[in-house]
């Protein structure tokens, strides 16, 4: 079992839908959690950081802990086309990244 | 724009050639990161520095030599590389608190593409 698991996608959604990325992990250890965006050619930008279990909203994202069920969550609301890129979800105190998921946002 | 600058953003090498990429940051971070990225993968971590010194090697081959001259800059040296080597090597940096590296988030440069030929 891997680490860190998350849909490679492609996930498919048209402009102003609100997205749902995933990961799941199995070491209790990882306490800090990121999620990144990454466009082709780029190298990833930083979205949002938390480590504690809960949400965290920063504009049209939010982040969701739930280290019960070692589960985290990434929404976007009233996504945009520029919202395109490959969604990273990483466990920042063991340096694990999730393999991952590509977003398309259709106009 | 990102506040970590990688230079050059791009490179061609033979497997005989020595080359070096360099990293730069001004945010005061004092770890600094290595990784590589393969098509379609995620970064995949080869070294971190802490305070300029050498914290973490995750096995990676001799042919790659990493530098921390100051708490600004980061190098990777590369000699005899194989075309698997071939790659986006991106450079990252972060705060470090309580000692403790990986509880703040990593800051990206926009990495280097290395061909191997």
């Amino acid at each position: 079992q891997k680490e860190v698991e998350q849909d490679p996608g492609p996930l498919s959604v048209p402009e102003g839908a609100i997205v749902s990325l995933n990961c799941t992990y199995s070491n209790s250890a990882f306490q800090y959690f990121m999620w990144y965006r990454q466009y082709s050619r780029k190298g990833p930008e930083l979205l949002m950081y938390t480590y504690s279990s809960g949400n965290k909203e920063d504009g049209r994202f939010t982040a969701q802990v739930d280290k019960s069920s070692k589960y985290i969550s990434l929404f976007i609301r009233d996504s945009q086309p520029s919202d395109s890129a490959t969604y990273l979800c990483a466990m920042g105190n063991k340096f694990y990244f999730g393999s991952g998921t590509k977003l398309n946002v259709k106009p | 724009d990102t506040e970590v600058t990688q230079t050059p953003k791009h490179l061609v090498m033979g497997m005989t050639n020595k080359k070096s990429l360099k990293c730069e940051q001004h945010m005061g971070h004092r770890a600094m990161y290595w990784y590589k990225q393969k098509a379609k993968k995620p970064p995949e971590l080869m070294f971190v520095y802490s305070y300029e010194k050498l914290s973490i090697n995750e096995s990676v081959p001799s042919r790659f030599s990493p530098e921390c001259p100051n708490s600004s800059l980061l190098n990777l040296h590369l000699h005899a590389l194989q075309p698997e080597d071939s790659a986006l090597y991106l450079c990252a940096s972060s705060q470090e608190k309580s000692g403790a590296l990986g509880n703040q988030p990593q800051h990206f440069g926009d990495g280097t593409r290395l061909s191997i030929l």
